[in-house]
């Protein structure tokens, strides 16, 4: 079964800072990789998705992330933070060619300071 | 609009009761969820199903049900099995085709 690690519970940064959010998952076989954002008071929304091709995918708002295999990792990353970036990020993943089972992370609340 | 209904926004119950949480999609998708969202637990997967009439056990499946009658709907019962119901629950849907997940606004179960 498939399993998502989210190391930073929460990251308080600085506008301007560079972010970093770690991801990590376990499972053997191909995966579909997924970060999603929800802004307070918001619904959850799709950041940037990772299916097959370049590892490195971007996203909307300034956000990209790099899908690397052989570290089971799919981290978040945006060079210069803005105050509106503050929300909680939450990682993804769906094991390919399954039943469609999509498994989350515990989270990352970042807030920035303005 | 297309997009997921859940409702309602917030219910109360007492301990002991089953109590029902709706959710409607008019997107057309195959596929939808019900996970549990914890402060500093993420969202984690209770139910979720293919294709009508088969739906299968997310990770904390214990002391829930769930029916899949209509392509539209995908009820969630809390059931007076379930140890610690009080939780926002929220409902997901999407097709097979790795297109991403659309959420519901959620429904905050306070059970007392």
């Amino acid at each position: 079964a498939q399993s998502v690690s989210q190391h930073n519970h929460h990251v308080i940064l600085s506008e301007a800072a560079s972010l970093e959010l770690g991801c990590n998952y376990s499972y053997g076989g191909t995966v579909n990789l997924f970060w999603y954002v929800q802004y307070p008071g918001q619904h959850l929304q799709l950041l940037l998705k990772y299916l097959s091709g370049d590892p490195l995918v971007k996203g909307i708002k300034g956000f990209e992330a790099e899908f690397i295999k052989s570290k089971f990792s799919f981290n978040l990353r945006k060079p210069s933070v803005q105050w509106s970036d503050t929300a909680e990020y939450f990682c993804a993943v769906k094991a390919r060619g399954s039943a469609s089972k999509i498994i989350f992370g515990s989270g990352t609340r970042l807030s920035i300071r303005p | 609009d297309g997009g997921i209904t859940q409702s309602p926004k917030y219910l109360f119950r007492k301990e002991g009761q089953n109590v029902t949480l709706s959710c409607e999609q008019n997107l057309n998708h195959d596929a939808m969820y019900w996970y549990r969202q914890d402060p500093g637990q993420g969202l984690r997967l209770i139910y979720y199903s293919q294709i009508v009439n088969d739906f299968q056990k997310g990770d904390i499946a214990e002391g829930y049900s769930v029916s899949r009658e209509k392509k539209e709907s995908f009820p969630l019962t809390v059931t007076s099995a379930q140890k610690n119901p009080t939780a926002f629950y929220l409902c997901a849907s999407g097709d097979v085709n790795n297109s991403p997940l659309h959420f519901g606004n959620g429904t905050r179960l306070t059970v007392t």
